[in-house]
């Protein structure tokens, strides 16, 4: 069975550093890219950025450029999502999804990672 | 970047009822690689259609997608109580993936 389990929620304080996690399992971790996604509380999905673990290229949307860093390490089939100082318009649910190709759609997603950001 | 506009914001329907979603695209979706999710208060989203018409694995066939170019449609026939939820399109066929805001259908 095809899983993708992602890192329990986390709190955090305004310029705090954060890496949340995205472990595949159930499949071949390097045949598929892996997205990030971003949710705001009652809000709707946006595309963050995405990965293929073969070589760590990624690509990010200009809206997240800069402010976030998708990484992977294909030997323990895990994808990350990190930033180097939170702020709390960050306060939002991330999900990972896996792709077959750099265009194609999101057909398994994690459960979602709630980070919530607050002094 | 490709916006996608969705309509309308809210759908309310009964169930066995059909509903039909909207989604127009800012400019034509490169290979109509145009995608629909659904998703539950508190689930993650959920693949239904790709390719515009194509259902992903284990979507029942009351849902169907369809449109080219820069329209698109998602279709549900005869609507089952668990099918009130948010849905949403995705064009992927361009750098950046955009969503769209969502259609919520609701009784």
């Amino acid at each position: 069975e095809v899983q993708l389990v992602q890192s329990e929620a986390e709190v955090k304080k305004p310029g705090e550093s954060l890496r949340i996690s995205c472990k595949g399992s159930g499949y071949r971790f390097t045949s598929f890219w892996i997205s990030w996604v971003r949710q705001m509380p009652g809000k709707g999905l946006e595309w963050m950025g995405k990965i293929d673990p073969v070589d760590s290229y990624t690509n990010y949307s200009p809206s997240f450029q800069g402010h976030v860093t998708i990484s992977a390490d294909k030997s323990i089939s895990t994808a990350y999502l990190q930033w180097s100082s939170l702020k709390a318009s960050d306060t939002a649910t991330y999900y990972c999804a896996r792709h077959w190709t750099g265009t194609s759609p999101l057909d398994d997603w994690g459960q979602g990672t709630l980070v919530s950001v607050s002094s | 970047e490709i916006l996608l506009t969705q309509s309308p914001g809210t759908l309310s329907v009964s169930p066995g009822e059909r509903a039909t979603l909207s989604c127009r695209a800012s400019q034509s979706v490169t290979s109509n690689y145009l995608a629909w999710y659904q998703q539950k208060p508190g689930q993650a989203p959920r693949l239904l259609i790709h390719d515009a018409s194509s259902r992903a694995t284990g979507v029942p066939d009351r849902f169907s997608g369809s449109g080219s170019g820069t329209d698109f449609t998602l279709t549900i026939s005869g609507l089952e109580p668990e099918d009130f939820a948010v849905y949403y399109c995705q064009q992927y066929g361009s750098s950046p993936q955009t969503f769209g805001q969502g259609t919520k259908v609701e009784i």
